[in-house]
């Protein structure tokens, strides 16, 4: 089967920086994907990352270690309006349609 | 402008009642799917469709049934068998295959059992 485990709540101030790990075992690998989701409402997809390194998207980047089964995303300059849950997934390996997402990562952001 | 829309957005049921969710897409995808997620947990599959007239069980599918009779439409029932049903659920579509990465969520329907 496929696991994901992130951390369960981070609280970060206005302006900094955050970073929300994400560790995966699954029996094959086809990327790392992050989504954001604002309480009560849709997720929305953030980034893909498929091979090793960093991909930069304005003020989020997502990294992914893949012999570490290890991702996480970076969010700068933080805003009040960042406060959301965080959700790292991956592909079922023998079904690319079919997703797995980690239980989710609550961030705090404070004045 | 293209997307996924679900209704109803809230919905209450009573006990030993079916009700049926809605979910349509017009952005052309094959793949559909429905999630549950509970407060402060991640989001589980229920049922997934690849394809029109095809469907397969996620890792939830337990007192649920759903149909995809056409590309734009795949609603989930939760039947009277479903022991807690109170949650949200949302839909999602993807286009089909390796290169499509994105899932695009609907608004979500927040069911209640009364």
């Amino acid at each position: 089967g496929q696991s994901l485990e992130q951390p369960s709540e981070v609280t970060a101030v206005e302006g900094a920086i955050v970073q929300i790990n994400c560790t995966y075992q699954t029996s094959g690998f086809y990327g790392l994907s992050w989504y954001q989701q604002h309480d009560g409402g849709a997720p929305t997809f953030l980034s893909y990352n498929a091979l090793d390194g960093l991909e930069e998207t304005g003020r989020f980047s997502s990294f992914l270690s893949r012999s570490d089964s290890y991702g996480y995303l970076l969010l700068q300059e933080l805003q009040m309006k960042d406060s959301a849950s965080y959700f790292c997934a991956v592909r079922d390996p023998t079904n690319f349609n079919k997703f797995y997402f980690g239980s989710g990562t609550k961030l705090n952001v404070k004045p | 402008d293209g997307g996924i829309t679900q209704s109803p957005k809230y919905l209450f049921r009573k006990e030993g009642q079916n009700v049926t969710l809605s979910c349509e897409q017009n952005l052309n995808h094959d793949a559909m799917y429905w999630y549950r997620q509970d407060p402060g947990q991640g989001l589980r599959l229920i049922y997934y469709s690849q394809i029109v007239n095809d469907f397969q069980k996620g890792d939830i599918a337990e007192g649920y049934s759903v149909s995809r009779e056409k590309k734009e439409s795949f609603p989930l029932t939760v039947t009277s068998a479903q022991k807690n049903p109170t949650a949200f659920y949302l839909c999602a579509s993807s286009g089909r295959g390796q290169g499509y990465n994105e899932q695009f969520f609907g608004p979500g329907t927040r069911l209640t059992v009364l």
